[in-house]
């Protein structure tokens, strides 16, 4: 089976402040990463994702995640937040079949002015 | 286009009762996965389709809970004899074909409150 840690519940930061929200993930067998966003009073969408290929992956919004192997991370970052980016971050893993995907308990960033 | 639709949006239902729970996945989705996410906590899988098949319920919590999609479309989680503890936002997301895209769209959750 596989899990996800995120190691922080909450992350404050000044508006334009650099950000990384982390997530380590614990697997057996290869695994894919995602990372989802949740507006306040809004459903859950997908920012980014890692399946293959180049280990650093660029999403919506100035986001951006490297997938680390060797330390079974997947940590994302964003170099000058923005107020609108307040929200609670997920990170999810799954396998080749997508079968199941499992989810970290969340991260919610407060950008403040 | 639509987006994926839960109804209700909120039940309150007291304990020992029956409760269903609807998914409207977008169309031409054949995968079709639904979560359980408690306060404070991520998505917690439940149940996968892919097509009218359950490909994996290894997430389903106790046999008080079950889902169905008989056409492949629609799905309506069943929860029976409801407890306190089943109180939380039931989410239902759905995926296109396999090949496709891998991304996951998520409805805006259900909140099921067990008095």
């Amino acid at each position: 089976a596989q899990s996800v840690t995120q190691l922080d519940s909450q992350v404050p930061v000044f508006e334009e402040a650099p950000v990384e929200l982390r997530c380590n993930y614990s697997s057996s067998v290869s695994v894919y990463l995602f990372w989802y966003v949740q507006y306040p009073n809004q459903g859950l969408q997908l920012l980014l994702k890692y399946l293959s290929g180049s280990t650093l992956v660029k999403g919506i919004n100035g986001f951006e995640a490297e997938f680390n192997k060797s330390q079974t991370s997947f940590h994302l970052r964003k170099p000058s937040v923005h107020i609108s980016d307040t929200a609670e971050y997920f990170c999810a893993v799954t396998t080749y079949n997508f079968n199941k995907f499992y989810f970290g308990s969340g991260t919610k960033l407060n950008v403040k002015p | 286009g639509a987006g994926v639709s839960q109804t209700p949006s909120n039940k309150v239902t007291e304990k020992g009762k029956y409760v269903e729970l609807r998914c409207d996945p977008i169309s031409g989705h054949t995968a079709l996965y639904w979560y359980r996410q408690s306060l404070g906590q991520g998505p917690e899988f439940l149940i996968y389709f892919q097509g009218t098949g359950a490909a994996d319920d290894s997430g389903l919590p106790n046999d008080r809970f079950f889902a169905v999609r008989p056409e492949g479309s629609v799905s309506t989680l069943k929860i029976q004899r409801t407890e306190r503890g089943d109180s939380a936002v039931y989410l239902c997301a759905s995926s296109p074909p396999p090949g496709q895209s891998s991304e996951q769209f998520f409805g805006p959750g259900t909140r099921l409150t067990v008095l």
